[in-house]
């Protein structure tokens, strides 16, 4: 079974730019997450979706939004960026979007704002 | 203050050496608890899985997860160089949360030949 795939996997974006991510989880599972790393804060977690909805949402800016569609794929999109948005962004999928389900994470996608 | 505390090292051992990793947290809702590691370019892989309190094991690694303390450990023995990479306590909790995971900064753990 193929894994959870992420596309881009970099990015170069100036400041103000806008970016869309894209994650594509393992067949059949119906919950996506997102993640964003820093060296700094660690992993931090942004929203999750499940069944094209929002079901949770972690402390970050409007800026910062995202979508699920029918086949479970998920994008995120980061308007007017800033320097401190660069990060490596992970999504992770698991079957049911409860707690304690296994999440399964991509291999992320490097975003550098200049 | 955190939720999930982690020394995030860096640590380097010997091959062949017994590395100890620990979190502490202050959450009292969390159930759930895992270990990741993560390589170098690479997201974090699913290392171990505990539910509650206890002890795990899975080949070289154990995981206990004692409540009362809010403490979590990683225990890996005959540790190889392999084994270097980062590695990630994570917990979750009510079912309200649904799969939210809430990470520790990372341990970045190098094992010398």
């Amino acid at each position: 079974k193929a894994g959870v795939t992420q596309t881009p996997r970099y990015l170069i974006k100036t400041r103000g730019q806008q970016v869309t991510l894209s994650c594509s989880p393992i067949s059949g599972h119906r919950s996506v997450s997102w993640y964003q790393q820093t060296p700094g804060q660690g992993l931090q977690f942004l929203f999750e979706y499940f069944s094209e909805t929002q079901r949770n949402k972690g402390n970050f800016p409007g800026r910062f939004s995202g979508r699920q569609f029918s086949n479970s794929r998920s994008e995120m999109n980061v308007s007017t960026l800033e320097l401190g948005d660069s990060a490596l962004y992970l999504c992770a999928s698991s079957l049911r979007g409860l707690a304690g389900d296994t999440q399964y994470f991509g291999p992320g996608t490097r975003l550098t704002v200049l | 203050q955190k939720e999930v505390e982690q020394d995030p090292g860096p640590l380097s051992v010997p091959e062949g050496a017994i590395v100890s990793l620990n979190c502490t947290y202050s959450n009292s809702a969390f159930q759930y608890f895992m270990w990741y590691r993560q390589y170098s370019r690479k997201g974090p892989e699913l290392l171990m899985y505990t539910y509650s309190s206890g002890n795990k094991e899975d080949g070289r690694f154990t995981a206990q997860v004692d409540k009362s303390s809010k403490y979590i450990s990683l225990f890996i023995r005959d540790s190889q160089p392999s084994d270097s990479a980062t590695y990630l306590c994570a917990m979750s909790g009510k079912e309200t949360s649904g799969s939210r995971l809430t990470f520790g900064e990372g341990t970045q753990l190098t094992v010398n030949p």
